[in-house]
């Protein structure tokens, strides 16, 4: 089935300590996003790709860093330099013409 | 400075009656809107879109309404069941709908009672 694959479900981490979200899509979509939803809020942008080896940053990037080795791919580090890094991680994926199709979501806990 | 307004946090109706989501804007550059639908523990799901040029679109139980002048569009969902129970996003987007310029709105949680 195409879709797209989150890991880990859940993840704690020590503050000052780097973190690494997984995304992978099968759904041979150029575009990838990555958004961080918080309680209460909408969605806001942190990175997005729209070609290999290309990136751009979003509404809220500082503290976050991205790759895209593989079109399949786009893995988020949560820096220790992301202040407040306790969230919901939602990565997609689209044509880049079209709609976002999310994966199930990533929750992120600083302890 | 929130651009994309969904007011009402929550809302709760009858199974089979209507259920009517709002959502207000404030940009009038924003040509394409969107609804998503969120259950917990899983990613949002398209819904349903318009475009500025259209008032209406329907899709079987779901029409969503866009009033330019008012800045305004509602999700209309008839009739209810209970699987609709969910949390619904609006999002809206200038220029033709580039997904890295979508802005959401915080959504509104549905609950439809059997």
């Amino acid at each position: 089935d195409g879709g797209i694959t989150q890991s880990p479900k859940y993840l704690f981490r020590k503050e000052g300590q780097n973190v690494t979200l997984s995304c992978e899509q099968n759904l041979n979509h150029d575009a990838m996003y990555w958004y961080r939803q918080d309680p209460g809020q909408g969605l806001r942008l942190i990175y997005y790709s729209q070609i290999v080896n290309d990136f751009q940053k979003g509404d809220i990037a500082e503290g976050y860093s991205v790759s895209r080795e593989k079109k399949e791919s786009f893995p988020l580090t949560v820096t220790s330099a992301q202040k407040n890094p306790t969230a919901f991680y939602l990565c997609a994926s689209s044509p880049l013409l079209g709609e976002l199709f999310f994966g199930e979501g990533s929750r992120l806990t600083v302890l | 400075d929130q651009q994309v307004k969904q007011n009402s946090p929550s809302l709760s109706v009858q199974e089979g009656r209507i259920s009517i989501l709002n959502c207000d804007y404030t940009n009038s550059m924003f040509d394409y809107f969107l609804w998503y639908k969120k259950y917990p523990a899983e990613g949002p799901t398209f819904l349903i879109s318009i475009s500025s040029i259209k008032d209406k679109n329907e899709d079987g139980r779901f029409t969503v309404f866009l009033n330019k002048s008012a800045k305004h569009l509602s999700l209309h969902i008839v009739p209810s069941q209970p699987g609709d129970s969910a949390v619904y996003f609006c999002a809206a987007s200038p220029s033709g709908g580039s997904n890295y310029k979508l802005t959401f709105g915080k959504g509104t949680l549905l609950t439809v009672n059997p």
